[in-house]
């Protein structure tokens, strides 16, 4: 069985300030982490994902995440957000031979000038 | 190269009616998914096709929804009769190796 929690239904930052979004996963098998983005009446885009490699991994348009197996954690970040940032962000986790997504509830970020 | 594909975008019915949505995954995609995502929720699989055989469809409310993918490739999804809370956004994805792409889905409002 695998869940993932996403702390925080709503971020708001400020352009230019640090952006995290938190994921906390569980799962009984060695698992495969993704954060999505999704844009209004669009759907989910890849940012980035993590495959049992490096456990600091990059994504597209500046963002990264950590793998913390022993915090269980897959936190999302950015070091300076942008207007074009603001959108919905999902973590999803899979594991076993399906590679069946499990999403979070989502993360809506707001960047305010 | 084109990505997922599906349609309607939109559509507007009343219960008990019926809908049909259609998806066309990536050129080359063994493997499609179907997602209900829920307003203020994330998406949720509906069930999983590997070729033209299902592999999981364990949340499938089966007394209405079906899907299909007859020659492995399209594939729709039916509801009959809908309901108020299926109103969502239906989407549909297929997948390489672990990474899914994602179309961008059918909105769905039941009235």
């Amino acid at each position: 069985a695998q869940s993932v929690t996403q702390l925080g239904s709503h971020v708001s930052v400020s352009e230019g300030a640090l952006v995290l979004l938190r994921c906390n996963y569980s799962s009984s098998v060695p698992p495969y982490l993704f954060w999505y983005v999704q844009y209004p009446n669009q759907g989910l885009q890849l940012l980035l994902k993590y495959t049992s490699a490096a456990t600091l991994v990059k994504g597209i348009n500046g963002f990264e995440a950590e793998f913390k197996k022993s915090e269980t954690s897959f936190h999302l970040t950015k070091p300076s957000a942008h207007m074009s940032d603001a959108a919905e962000y999902f973590c999803a986790v899979s594991g076993g031979s399906n590679y069946k997504l499990t999403f979070g509830k989502g993360t809506l970020l707001t960047v305010n000038p | 190269e084109a990505g997922v594909a599906q349609s309607p975008r939109y559509k507007i019915i009343e219960k008990r009616q019926s809908v049909a949505f259609w998806c066309n995954p990536i050129s080359g995609h063994a493997t499609l998914y179907w997602y209900q995502q829920i307003l203020g929720q994330g998406p949720k699989l509906l069930i999983q096709f590997q070729n033209n055989g299902v592999v999981d469809d364990s949340q499938l409310p089966k007394d209405r929804f079906s899907a299909e993918r007859l020659k492995g490739v399209d594939s729709t999804l039916k509801i009959q009769p809908a309901k108020l809370e299926d109103s969502a956004v239906y989407l549909c994805a297929s997948s390489s190796n672990n990474e899914q792409f994602f179309g961008p889905g059918t909105r769905l409002t039941v009235l």
